[in-house]
């Protein structure tokens, strides 16, 4: 069966340091991956695409990183700030649909 | 206004009720869709429209009846809710449905935290 899995368990790091997001995936051939971000009791906000071509994908502080044959893409957040304390949720295309995994709650403690 | 609003962002109802939820967009897109969320679960897709023609019905009751008017507005009306139904709807849209990479971005409203007693 298709299924998307994030880290189940809530992240919990210190100010300033690298938080790494997992978003595994089985049966599905996404063309794309997407990165969300969610504050609570909003509606996601988009970060980062990546295409199945593609490696590795920048912005600011924000690295995505994308493996086909491990089916698995990174999200990664260098210098981290208590102001990134949200849910994270990765996306994937299925034919024009997306996909959703359940998000991880990540916590930056100053 | 900019971007996806939604109305109303609080409603209680009880299991007899009928509401509507409304979502509009002011981005120009051709897509809109409507999920639910519910506590630690993954975002369900409902509904697609694209171009005012609905395009994806996954699965979800009768008493959810989707509306697009036209590309702009999109309602989600409800009768006789169960308790299960209590989430957080969210509307959404994007320049084309099941278009290349970057036009499928979403771009969500804030929601409807929904309770139904």
């Amino acid at each position: 069966s298709q299924k998307i899995e994030q880290n189940s368990e809530a992240l919990n790091i210190q100010e300033g340091k690298t938080a790494t997001l997992t978003c595994n995936y089985t049966n599905y051939s996404p063309a794309y991956l997407q990165w969300y971000r969610q504050d609570p009791g909003r509606g996601p906000v988009f970060l980062l695409l990546i295409r199945e071509n593609e490696k590795e994908k920048r912005k600011e502080r924000l690295k995505v990183t994308f493996d086909t044959t491990l089916k698995q893409s990174l999200f990664h957040i260098t210098a981290s700030q208590p102001a990134d304390s949200a849910t994270y949720l990765c996306a994937l295309d299925q034919g024009g649909k997306l996909i959703f995994g359940q998000g991880t709650e990540l916590s930056v403690k100053p | 206004e900019t971007g996806v609003t939604q109305t109303p962002r609080h409603l209680v109802m009880g299991m007899t009720n009928k509401k509507s939820l409304k979502c509009e967009q002011h981005l120009g897109h051709n897509a809109m869709y409507w999920y639910k969320q519910s506590a630690k679960k993954p975002l369900e897709l409902m509904f697609v429209y694209s171009l005012e023609e609905r395009v994806e019905n996954n699965s979800v009751p009768s008493r959810f009846s989707p509306e697009c008017p036209n590309s702009s507005h999109l309602f989600l009306h409800l009768h006789t809710l169960q308790p299960e139904d209590s989430a957080l709807y969210l509307c959404a849209s994007s320049q084309v449905y099941g278009g290349s990479y970057s036009t499928d971005t979403q771009y969500f409203g804030p929601g409807t935290r929904l309770t139904v007693l």
